[in-house]
């Protein structure tokens, strides 16, 4: 059974500071790696989707990596802005999408 | 392009009755996915459908259900409504083009008393 897990729960930074939010997951045989924000009472926002073939995908300030063999991703945002407060989730998806409990995000203006 | 829309956005029922809910996905979006949003056990899968067919399904008890129709809309019921079913209903539909990005609407919150 797929378990991901996402580190650390929740994060509180100063306006300008970049971000780095992780994801582990037990079982590297993905078709991808997908990470959502979502803020609260709401869906889920796609923010970036890697390929399992890929390394890494950028949108705006927005990076991800993924190590499919060591089974972890890092989301990096940069120079974090008080709009970027939400709660960040990865998910793994095989047949079906595996989500983290999520990383909420607070940036302090 | 209209995105994933869900009715209604928010239910109040009571412990025994029964639900229905709904989900229009992206126009050309086949997959309609299902899932479940609570404090206690985060996000959960409840079952894809695809073509009017159901193909992957997780692990909950029988009591939910679901079906596509010809349009790709989908419904999802739960009878015997439970306090426990409280939670947050989403559903995704997945992009067909081959990015295998999936897109989620706004959700149902159903609140069972």
């Amino acid at each position: 059974k797929q378990e991901v897990t996402q580190i650390p729960a929740a994060l509180s930074v100063p306006e300008g500071e970049n971000l780095v939010l992780n994801c582990s997951f037990t079982d590297s045989a993905i078709y991808n790696l997908q990470w959502f924000r979502q803020d609260p009472g709401k869906g889920l926002t796609s923010l970036l989707l890697i390929q399992s073939s890929q390394r890494e995908q950028t949108s705006g300030r927005l990076n991800a990596s993924l190590d499919k063999s060591s089974g972890r991703s890092t989301l990096y945002i940069a120079a974090s802005q008080p709009g970027d407060s939400a709660t960040y989730l990865c998910a793994v998806s095989l047949n079906k999408l595996s989500f983290g409990a999520g990383t909420t995000v607070t940036v302090r203006a | 392009k209209a995105g994933v829309t869900q009715t209604p956005r928010y239910l109040i029922k009571t412990r025994g009755q029964q639900v229905t809910l709904s989900c229009s996905p992206i126009s050309g979006h086949r997959s309609v996915s299902w899932y479940q949003q609570t404090p206690g056990q985060g996000l959960q899968f409840l079952f894809e459908y695809f073509s009017e067919t159901q193909r992957n399904k997780g692990n909950f008890p029988g009591r939910f259900s679901g079906r596509q129709f010809s349009n790709s809309r989908s419904e999802m019921n739960v009878s015997t409504l439970e306090l426990g079913d409280s939670a947050l209903y989403l559903c995704a539909t997945r992009d067909p083009t081959g990015t295998d990005t999936q897109y989620f609407g706004p959700g149902t919150r159903l609140t069972v008393l």
